[in-house]
Parts: structure tokens; sequence; C-alpha cells
């Protein structure tokens, strides 16, 4: 079953501006996970946060976990153009932390 | 970084044919590898776990027999549709985890399409 549920759906903003993403979830997770995916193509893995973490960065990629909310947000700083794509999230469960459970994703669209 | 490959890409197919999927690892070993199936603009849901000399884990909801999965290596993984139908169409996705077993590394995808 899908338990992560990305907010928005979709967001289309300006080159040059932030770009927040938020996701919610159910049960308890050992790690949360964001992945990108182009058009067509398969997932690529961003970034991951441990259930013992609140804060992790990657470039101009930050990544909140809130365990108590049971909710992450992902911010894309200084967007661009080909960050263009479908943002999912992706919870680790801790009695199968092996197998990852997407939520519904959410489609950034930046404008030049 | 770890790479995983997905042959083919696409195919298209008569309905009532069955058609195979290759999943393979190419500089890493995977001992499981999982099979995912995305319908247009919506989320990956996971099928099977794929385990290297076992039976492969279906999740609740996917006919075994109709969804035949093989994993004869520790390379290569593949996802055979059996006596496909236009409702099997859909992008198949596969993914092996790393060596910390924590991210997953997702093939291209397989775009079946089932007249």
């Amino acid at each position: 079953s899908q338990q992560g549920e990305e907010d928005p759906q979709a967001l289309s903003i300006q080159e040059g501006e932030n770009a927040t993403m938020n996701c919610s979830y159910k049960t308890s997770i050992n790690n949360l996970q964001w992945y990108r995916q182009n058009s067509g193509r398969g997932l690529v893995h961003l970034i991951l946060i441990r259930s013992n973490e609140r804060e992790k960065h990657s470039g101009r990629l930050r990544v909140t976990l809130d365990t108590s909310k049971k909710s992450s947000s992902l911010l894309i700083t200084a967007s661009r153009a080909a960050d263009t794509a479908s943002y999912f999230c992706a919870t680790a469960p801790l009695a199968r932390y092996s197998t990852l459970t997407f939520g519904k994703g959410t489609m950034l669209l930046v404008s030049p | 970084g770890a790479v995983v490959s997905q042959h083919p890409s696409w195919v298209i197919c008569k309905s009532g044919t069955s058609v195979k999927i290759e999943c393979r690892s190419l500089d890493f070993q995977a001992t499981t590898m999982f099979w995912y199936r995305q319908f247009p603009k919506q989320s990956l849901m996971l099928m099977a776990t794929s385990n290297e000399g076992s039976k492969a884990t279906y999740e609740q909801g996917v006919e075994k027999d109709k969804f035949l999965i093989n994993h004869a290596s520790l390379t290569l993984s593949t996802l055979t549709v059996t006596s496909a139908h236009p409702e099997d169409s859909s992008f198949y996705i596969c993914s092996a985890p790393g060596l910390a077993g924590n991210e997953q590394f997702f093939g291209p995808g397989t775009r079946l399409t089932v007249l």
C-alpha cells in the first residue's frame, strides 16, 4: 500500500525560486528517501534521512524529517529548468526496511 | 555509482503472449531485486521482491502465476508477464539495493503495451 502522500501534487515555479514539497506517512520508519524521476525514466536517488535525523543537506537540497508528525519536506533552492521532474518520497518501514513504499509524487515544473 | 539496466526499454505485444523483462546489476551483485509497476502519472507500486536462489516474495494482490520472477544469478532477475492483456500495459521498473541496503538503484524501466 502507498503510505506516503506528497503535497502539492503539482508545483509550477520560475527559475531561481525555491521549491518545497511535503510528504506524510503513516507507519514507523527506519529511514525516508527522496527520489527524482524524469518523464518516462527510472528513478534517481536524491537523499536519505534516517529516523534519528532531523535535517540533512546535499547541494541545493535540504530535507527535514519530523517523526512526531510523520512528515518530511524537500526544499530545492535556486531551482533550474533542469530540475523539472517528478519527486517521490519513499519510506523504509521498520519491519521491512529493505523495501520502500512510495508516495504519489509531486510534479515540479520549473520555467525559464 | 551502481548501475542497473533493463531490457527491453519498450515492448509492444499482442494480447495472450508472454513478455520477459530483464533486470541486470552491471557493476555490483544483488541478492535481492525489486520489481515495481507504475501507471501513467501515478506512483510506483511494489510488485515483488526477487531473491537470488529462492522464490520471489509477492505483494498482496499480485498474481504469482501471472508475473513470474526468476533470479537466476547475482546480477540478473527476470520478470515474465504471462498471457498479457491490455490491462497489463504499464511501466515496469526494477531496482537493487546498494551495499548498505538502504538506497535503491533503479533501472530505466520497461514500457509494456499490450494490444
